[in-house]
């Protein structure tokens, strides 16, 4: 039920090109759904956040769209820098339950 | 301002023995939370400070794991008889709390190692 799953594990694009990066949740609890950034030894940093109450939300290169009847969302990225090469996840909270459930992670690799 | 800040930022440690990592939050925030990722996975939840007080506690793994944050700000992840499976980033994060959004940002962890 707490359960995020994320596809794909890892993602090789272009430069210039757009990354695709997929969630899925089962808690229909769940009311805020950020996305974190990590590169190798450092801690995840807040990317981007959307609420149930929107279908989209674009921050510059970055956008999450979100689908509550499919209970899916996903990251954006466009014109993918190698900058942007790091992990990328997912995660979910609810209002009662305000700890952030993960999914498992994507290594975005972008190709100079 | 300063983010969150964590140390010590690696400890090496043999197994049996008691470690305490400590977590400085971003001034202000309310909400502090401690957080393990595994080599190649995301941070599973450890505990859930509002306050004073450990709001949620249901993903400390066992009772050798326990936290305090005795005025509301530092906390102190404490690990007894520690095990090789222990070995892993410990994650700490703020946020404002039920005043505010759910935004928590994270230090930059403690890679602890269990010999």
């Amino acid at each position: 039920q707490q359960q995020v799953k994320q596809s794909p594990q890892s993602l090789i694009v272009q430069k210039g090109g757009i990354s695709i990066i997929n969630c899925a949740y089962e808690n229909t609890a769940f009311d805020y759904f950020p996305w974190y950034q990590q590169f190798p030894g450092k801690g995840p940093a807040l990317l981007i956040a959307i609420r149930p109450d929107v279908s989209e939300k674009k921050e510059g290169r970055f956008t999450i769209s979100f689908n509550k009847s499919a209970k899916q969302f996903s990251l954006h990225i466009m014109d993918s820098q190698p900058g942007d090469s790091a992990t990328y996840f997912c995660a979910a909270s609810s209002g009662s339950a305000r700890q952030l459930t993960f999914g498992s992670g994507t290594q975005l690799t972008v190709l100079p | 301002g300063a983010g969150v800040s964590q140390t010590p930022s690696n400890k090496v440690t043999e197994k049996g023995k008691y470690v305490e990592l400590r977590c400085d939050p971003i001034s202000g925030h309310t909400a502090l939370y401690w957080y393990r990722q595994s080599l190649g996975q995301g941070p599973e939840f450890l505990i859930y400070f509002q306050g004073t007080g450990a709001a949620d506690d249901s993903g400390l793994p066992n009772d050798r794991f326990f936290a305090v944050r005795p005025e509301g700000s530092v906390s102190t992840l404490k690990i007894q008889r520690t095990e090789r499976g222990d070995s892993a980033v410990y994650l700490c994060a703020s946020s404002l709390g039920l005043a505010g959004g759910n935004e928590q940002f994270f230090g930059p962890g403690t890679r602890l190692t269990v010999l």
